[in-house]
């Protein structure tokens, strides 16, 4: 089993849709990563979480540290939102400065 | 200011083939990675440096695998020989340590023949 679980692992919207991604992870953490991968690889921040919630433009990340949980929520979605969004996690043992990564949600809007 | 730089974008070799990547991180980014990320997975650490020296490298397979930092800035990672199941993105990722957020490169996407 792996330490980091995403669902689902392919979404398909239409465009406008709330868009609700989830990861699930098994260990102890210091923080929780969302990233947003592009086709051709490239790789992008969109958050780092150890509690609560953030927002950016259109973006909202959750984590709920009792129940090892995080979401990542997309409002109104349009079609240059599609990409693959990859949850990652910084386990407490082993080193914060290793990152965990989920195999990804790949998320298809459509116009 | 620039991002991670990462060359060459893609790369298609015959088995057996040496082949090498760079990566130019951000300015002031002390800690430099390189991953492998397979189709359909997370990418995976191969090693981690903190300034020249490599504090992570044990996901690296070093009967094929090198990679190097000389001067705590630009890095190399090397694949003697490849192999078809090399086939992958490298990717590069820098940060300024600890739990900072880790900035990638666009990645090598290799392709072993």
């Amino acid at each position: 089993k792996n330490e980091v679980e995403q669902s689902p692992q392919n979404l398909t919207a239409q465009e406008g849709e709330f868009i609700t991604i989830n990861c699930s992870y098994s260990v102890g953490i210091s923080a929780l990563h969302w990233l947003q991968q592009h086709p051709g690889g490239g790789i992008v921040s969109l958050f780092m979480l150890s509690s609560g919630k953030k927002k950016h433009g259109r973006l909202i990340a959750t984590i709920n540290i009792q129940e090892k949980h995080s979401s990542l929520h997309i409002t109104a979605s349009h079609p240059r939102d599609s990409a693959v969004y990859i949850c990652a996690v910084c386990p407490v043992v082993g080193g914060s400065e290793k990152l965990v990564f989920g195999k990804g949600t790949k998320l298809t809007v459509n116009p | 200011e620039a991002g991670v730089v990462q060359s060459p974008r893609y790369k298609i070799i015959e088995k057996k083939q040496p082949v090498a990547f760079w990566c130019n991180p951000i300015s002031g980014h002390n800690t430099l990675y390189w991953y492998r990320q397979n189709l359909g997975q997370g990418p995976e650490l191969l090693i981690r440096y903190e300034n020249e020296e490599a504090v992570d490298d044990s996901q690296l397979p070093k009967d094929r695998f090198s990679a190097e930092r000389l001067k705590g800035v630009d890095s190399t990672l090397k694949i003697q020989p490849a192999e078809l199941g090399d086939s992958a993105v490298y990717l590069c990722a820098s940060s300024l340590g600890g739990t900072d957020t880790q900035y990638f490169g666009p990645g090598t996407r290799l392709t072993v023949l």
